[in-house]
């Protein structure tokens, strides 16, 4: 059974204070490994997808990395507006569906 | 394109009443998803459809909730009869392309019932 596993489960930063966010998963095959973020009250916003060792991808602050057993998505110089719960999911296998891990709590303070 | 659109975003209803969520797929997308999230669980895969046949329904709690997809942009999840347990957030997600493609999930429809 596919496995995904985020941590920290939440992280507190200052303006400015890089950091990152780590997701491991244990899977047969991974096919796909995608980022999201959720602000409360909605759904999953899509940022990245990410499919083989070594991919990156990259959108104005944020940068998404892959390497055989996790990603991680840095954030650099992070602002208020980048407080969310970030998601990570992974396809695998022969299955459709993605796994979603429990996701990490981000909040900036100014 | 407007995005998966889901409605009603906010359902109240006492327990043993049926309660219907509706979900209308991005256009061109040809699989559907059912996900409920709950603080306790995080987000669970209730039902998956593609073509709008229902492949996966293993997530489906119980049969008290059933879903059903009559054409590509339109899809039910309806619960009868209702329980407090079921209180969540039920998301609906689309995706198009190849197997390995991103999903785009609606905003939800929060469910309580009291």
């Amino acid at each position: 059974e596919d496995q995904v596993t985020q941590s920290p489960e939440a992280l507190r930063l200052q303006e400015g204070e890089s950091s990152s966010l780590n997701c491991s998963y244990t899977v047969s095959g991974l096919r796909g490994l995608f980022w999201y973020r959720q602000d409360p009250g909605k759904g999953p916003e899509f940022l990245f997808t990410l499919y083989s060792a070594g991919e990156e991808k990259e959108k104005e602050r944020l940068k998404a990395t892959l390497t055989k057993k996790e990603s991680f998505l840095h954030i650099t110089a992070p602002k208020p507006e980048d407080s969310a719960t970030y998601l990570c999911a992974v396809l695998s296998g022969g299955s459709y569906i993605p796994t979603f891990g429990r996701g990490t709590s981000l909040i900036v303070h100014p | 394109d407007a995005g998966v659109i889901q409605s009603p975003r906010h359902e109240v209803t006492e327990m043993g009443q049926e309660v219907t969520l509706r979900c209308k797929p991005i256009s061109g997308h040809n699989s559907l998803f059912w996900y409920r999230q709950t603080m306790m669980r995080g987000l669970e895969l209730l039902i998956y459809f593609n073509n709008n046949v229902p492949i996966d329904d293993s997530g489906m709690p119980e049969d008290r909730f059933s879903a059903k997809m009559p054409n590509a942009s339109f899809s039910t999840l309806k619960i009868q009869p209702s329980e407090p347990r079921d209180s969540a957030v039920y998301f609906c997600a689309s995706k198009g392309g190849g197997g390995n493609t991103e999903a785009f999930f609606g905003q939800g429809t929060r469910l309580t019932v009291v």
